[in-house]
């Protein structure tokens, strides 16, 4: 069964600095992987998603992942935070089941951003 | 105009009870889910239908029963309701598609809070 492990529950940056949020992943087969973020009180919003090819891929609002198999890795970078990325980021690895896909998620790492 | 949507935001409610959550998709998508979100902010995939077929039916007590009228619409109707049912159930739905099935799309949650 795949799994997905994101180590650091909370980061705190400064405002203009860089970050990244580390996610380790469990799959049999080559992974489809995600980044979700949740802002508070709200769903969650697809940041970027992999599935093959470049093993770096970009996203929306400046972040990018770059997946490593050797390592099981697909973590997400951002070259310089601003205040509105504070939120709740979760990774995610996916599975095809019939017509749907099963999307299991890490236990997330909230970003605190400091001014 | 919202892409999902969820009914009710918020829900309170007595041991026992019996409740129902309201989702609705108008991206055209044929697939839809619910999730479970508790209080540590972990996300667990309950319930998948695809054109109001049941894809997905993960370890959930059968209070819980999912309902699809359409493939516009899920909804998640809880039976004797319990303390351990609190938590945010997010609704979701992708194109069942090849690759886009794994493009999830969230409303933006109901918060349940069983007294």
């Amino acid at each position: 069964a795949q799994s997905v492990t994101q180590p650091d529950i909370h980061i705190t940056v400064s405002e203009g600095a860089s970050l990244e949020l580390r996610c380790n992943y469990s799959y049999g087969a080559t992974p489809y992987l995600f980044w979700y973020v949740q802002s508070p009180g709200q769903g969650l919003q697809l940041l970027l998603k992999y599935f093959s090819g470049d093993t770096l891929v970009q996203g929306i609002k400046g972040f990018e992942a770059e997946f490593k198999r050797s390592q099981s890795s697909f973590n997400l970078r951002k070259p310089s935070v601003h205040w509105s990325d504070a939120a709740e980021y979760f990774c995610a690895v996916g599975a095809r089941t019939g017509t749907a896909s099963k999307l299991t998620f890490g236990t997330g790492t909230r970003l605190q951003v400091t001014l | 105009d919202t892409a999902v949507s969820q009914t009710p935001k918020y829900l309170v409610t007595q041991m026992g009870n019996d409740k129902s959550i309201k989702c609705e998709q108008n991206l055209g998508h044929d697939t839809m889910y619910w999730y479970k979100q508790d209080s540590k902010k972990f996300l667990k995939i309950m319930f998948s239908y695809n054109n109001k077929e049941l894809i997905i039916n993960e370890t959930v007590p059968n209070r819980f029963s999912p309902k699809s009228p359409d493939k516009a619409h899920l909804n998640l109707h809880i039976n004797s309701l319990e303390l351990g049912d609190s938590a945010v159930y997010f609704c979701a739905s992708s194109q069942g598609l090849g690759r886009t099935t794994y493009e999830q799309y969230f409303g933006p949650g109901t918060r349940l809070t069983v007294t």
